[in-house]
């Protein structure tokens, strides 16, 4: 059973550019979330993607956008980048029918906005 | 917005004594969900409790929910120096919706 992956591990940006973080679900797993999680604090949802379709969002600007593929993977997408963007991006995906009973993260991505 | 507040903030116990966290939410769920994480990388599912439950066990874990308090304990005992982490309540008010966490008790065990 492969778990969640993510990628880039670690990046490095100035402000204003754009980035693209990557997912990889678990095996078997449709549904992925992803959660920005500032230092000290918990992670803040910013949505969900189902059958490659936007399922819920946080209360995050449009300029944070998503992507899910027919394999179930996902990208998040933030534009314009502020430094307060600057964060943990956690990534997590769930299994069929038990979409908010377990998430399954992975090891996250550090986006630092300069 | 956070639907969970852990307390304490932080807590600091002698390996082998119990650690007990709580959490307080604000509207009903549908579960409760703890979560570790490890020196702020990804978080690791520890354990679930329906709102229809009062008490599960996993292990050296014990949760506990009070949907009338609105309120949630977890209880570590016999603490290990690897159960030094962050411990994260997540709550959803149903089957279809998102969950939500809290900021989290940064536990430290001391040798």
């Amino acid at each position: 059973e492969t778990g969640v992956t993510q990628s880039p591990t670690h990046l490095i940006k100035t402000r204003g550019q754009q980035v693209t973080l990557r997912c990889s679900s678990q095996s078997g797993h449709n549904t992925v979330s992803w959660y920005q999680q500032a230092l000290g604090q918990g992670p803040q949802f910013i949505f969900q993607y189902y059958r490659e379709e936007e399922n819920g969002r946080g209360n995050f600007p449009p300029r944070f956008s998503g992507l899910q593929f027919p394999n179930y993977s996902s990208e998040l997408n933030v534009n314009a980048l502020e430094l307060d963007d600057s964060a943990l991006y956690l990534c997590a995906s769930s299994p069929r029918g038990a979409t908010n009973e377990k998430l399954f993260f992975g090891s996250g991505t550090q986006l630092s906005v300069l | 917005s956070q639907q969970g507040e852990e307390d304490p903030q932080a807590l600091s116990i002698q390996e082998g004594e119990n650690a007990t966290m709580n959490c307080s939410y604000k509207t009903s769920i549908n579960n409760l969900q703890w979560y570790r994480q490890n020196s702020g990388r990804g978080l690791v599912h520890l354990i679930l409790i329906r709102s229809n439950e009062r008490e599960k066990h996993s292990g050296r874990l014990r949760v506990t929910l009070d949907t009338s308090k609105k309120s949630s304990s977890l209880l570590i005992t016999a603490s290990r120096a690897a159960d030094t982490a962050s411990y994260f309540c997540a709550t959803a008010k149903n089957r279809d919706d998102k969950i939500i966490f809290g900021k989290g008790t940064r536990l430290h065990i001391l040798p």
